[in-house]
């Protein structure tokens, strides 16, 4: 596509739900990322993917959160039994090369109630 | 640890020029710098890698000293589509290509 496409754009959930956030990189790039965003702050990093392989996962809060992207393609951020706390706007991004300029989708703004 | 950026907020009139510092503690492999407009997302501006070389497009431009762990962002005969929060993204090393990004800088130009 044009663009990094993420699904939903907003996501209202009751604690304790599970929730699934989508996320369509732009066509033939290779590295994709996910970051947490709160407001008046820096995007903070959750983890990236190389292709299929998830790189990096150290910024993942807890066990409760996981990602993947099965074909190299689409990725799935999952947060299982969600908290008051989780409630952000996340962010996926992803660039054409390794270590290259990201390109940001809109985001999914997660609220948690 | 984030990197720090100064000055946190600064108000300029149209066609003044602007600095935007960012500092880590960290010996750093690549310094991005990204402008983000209020409710939209992150857009990249320019990525700086480790030698020390300064780029820039248009009235844009940055510089990396890495024996610092500094970068600048300087912003020429400011427009008024330059107002918005920047960010530094600082990447630790080659490979590890995850930023950790900085306090963000927030540009206001007025006309």
């Amino acid at each position: 596509g044009a663009g990094v496409s993420q699904s939903p754009r907003y996501k209202v959930t009751k604690r304790g739900q599970d929730v699934a956030l989508r996320c369509d990189p732009i066509s033939g790039h290779v590295s994709l990322y996910w970051y947490r965003q709160a407001l008046g702050q820096g995007p903070e990093f959750l983890t990236y993917f190389n292709y299929e392989a998830q790189q990096d996962k150290s910024g993942l809060p807890n066990d409760r959160f996981s990602a993947e992207r099965p074909e190299g393609s689409i990725s799935t951020l999952t947060i299982q039994r969600t908290e008051q706390r989780d409630s952000a706007m996340y962010r996926c991004a992803s660039s054409l090369e390794t270590g290259g300029g990201y390109t940001f989708g809109s985001g999914t703004r997660l609220t948690v109630v | 640890q984030q990197p720090v950026q100064s000055p946190q907020a600064v108000i300029l009139r149209e066609g003044e020029d602007a600095v935007i510092n960012c500092s880590s503690s960290k010996a750093l492999y690549s310094v991005h710098w990204y402008r983000q407009k209020h409710g939209e997302a992150p857009v990249f501006l320019m990525i700086l890698l480790k030698g020390g070389e300064q780029k820039g497009h248009d009235k844009i431009s940055a510089s990396f000293n890495e024996k610092k762990q500094q970068s600048s962002l300087y912003l020429t005969a400011s427009q008024l589509s330059y107002s918005g929060t920047y960010f530094c993204g600082t990447e630790e090393n080659f490979g590890n290509e995850k930023l950790t990004f900085g306090t963000g800088t927030r540009l206001t130009i007025i006309p």
